[in-house]
C-alpha cells in the first residue's frame, strides 16, 4: 500500500518550455503533498507544500510564479515548471502523506520516483 | 525543525552489520524519527519509523534512547544491493501536516 506515482519520470524540453510534472497518491487519499528538488550528489530540498483545495506554501527563495503547484483533487498534485531554462535542469520528487488530522501523526511520506528535467 | 547530522559516508563488507548513527538534539516532543534509503535516480524508500526505544521491521531496526536525541539505523548482514544513501529524519507533526527537512544523509558502500 501508499503509492505514490510520479509522471513523467523523465521529460527534455527546449528552453522557454513550460512543462507539467503529475504526482498521484495511488491508494490512498493526501491531504498534503510536497515537492522537492534534487541537484547531483546533493539532498533533497523542500520547494514547497501542496495542500488540497488551497494554495501551495513555497519555501524560502523558491519562485511561485515560476513554479506553479495545483493540488486540486485528494489524490492529484502538479507541479509546472514555467518557462523553463537549464538551470532548472534538476531531479524533481514529490511525496505523499496518508491521513491529515485524524490521530495518525505517525503515518511517514511516501514518496514518488521522481521526474528527471532536462532543459537544452 | 530538527536539525539532523549524520555521518556523509561509510563502508561495510556484505554480510556484516551495519549501524548508522543520527543526532538529532534539538527533537521536539511530537517529532518522530523516519529513515529512508535512496537509491541513484529514484525517490527515497520508507525503512523505519520510530518514537522512542526500539523498532523493528523486517528490514531493519532503530534504536532511540531515552532522551531522544539520537538514532541509531541497524541493517543486518548488509549486501550489495544495500547500497544508497540513507536519511535520517525528524519531523514535526501538527494537525496531521508534516514538514520534514533532509540533511546530507549517509551514502553507505557496501563492498563485496
Amino acid at each position: 500500500g501508499a503509492v505514490v506515482s510520479q509522471h513523467p519520470s523523465w521529460v527534455i524540453c527546449k528552453s522557454g518550455t513550460s512543462v507539467k510534472i503529475e504526482c498521484r497518491s495511488l491508494d490512498f487519499q493526501a491531504t498534503t503533498m510536497f515537492w522537492y528538488r534534487q541537484f547531483p550528489k546533493q539532498s533533497l530540498m523542500l520547494m514547497a507544500t501542496s495542500n488540497e483545495g488551497s494554495k501551495a506554501t513555497y519555501e524560502q527563495g523558491v519562485e511561485k510564479d515560476k513554479f506553479l503547484i495545483n493540488h486540486a483533487s485528494l489524490t492529484l498534485s502538479t507541479l509546472t515548471v514555467t518557462s523553463a531554462h537549464p538551470e532548472d535542469s534538476s531531479f524533481y520528487i514529490c511525496s505523499a502523506r496518508v491521513g491529515a488530522g485524524r490521530g495518525d501523526g505517525d503515518q511517514p511520506q511516501h514518496f514518488g520516483d521522481g521526474t528527471r528535467l532536462s532543459i537544452l | 525543525l530538527a536539525k539532523t547530522t549524520q555521518p556523509i559516508s561509510m563502508d561495510s563488507y556484505e554480510g556484516q552489520e551495519v549501524n548508522i548513527t543520527c543526532s538529532h538534539n534539538n527533537i521536539a516532543t511530537n517529532d518522530y524519527i523516519t529513515w529512508y534509503q535512496q537509491f541513484p535516480s529514484q525517490g527515497p524508500r520508507f525503512i523505519i519509523q520510530g518514537y522512542k526505544t526500539k523498532v523493528t521491521n523486517e528490514v531493519a531496526s532503530l534504536f532511540i534512547p531515552a532522551d531522544r536525541k539520537s538514532s541509531t539505523l541497524s541493517l543486518p548482514r548488509v549486501s550489495l544491493s544495500d547500497t544508497a544513501v540513507y536519511y535520517c529524519l525528524v519531523g514535526p507533526h501538527s494537525g496531521g501536516y508534516q514538514k520534514v527537512t533532509f540533511g546530507t544523509g549517509t551514502k553507505l558502500q557496501v563492498i563485496p
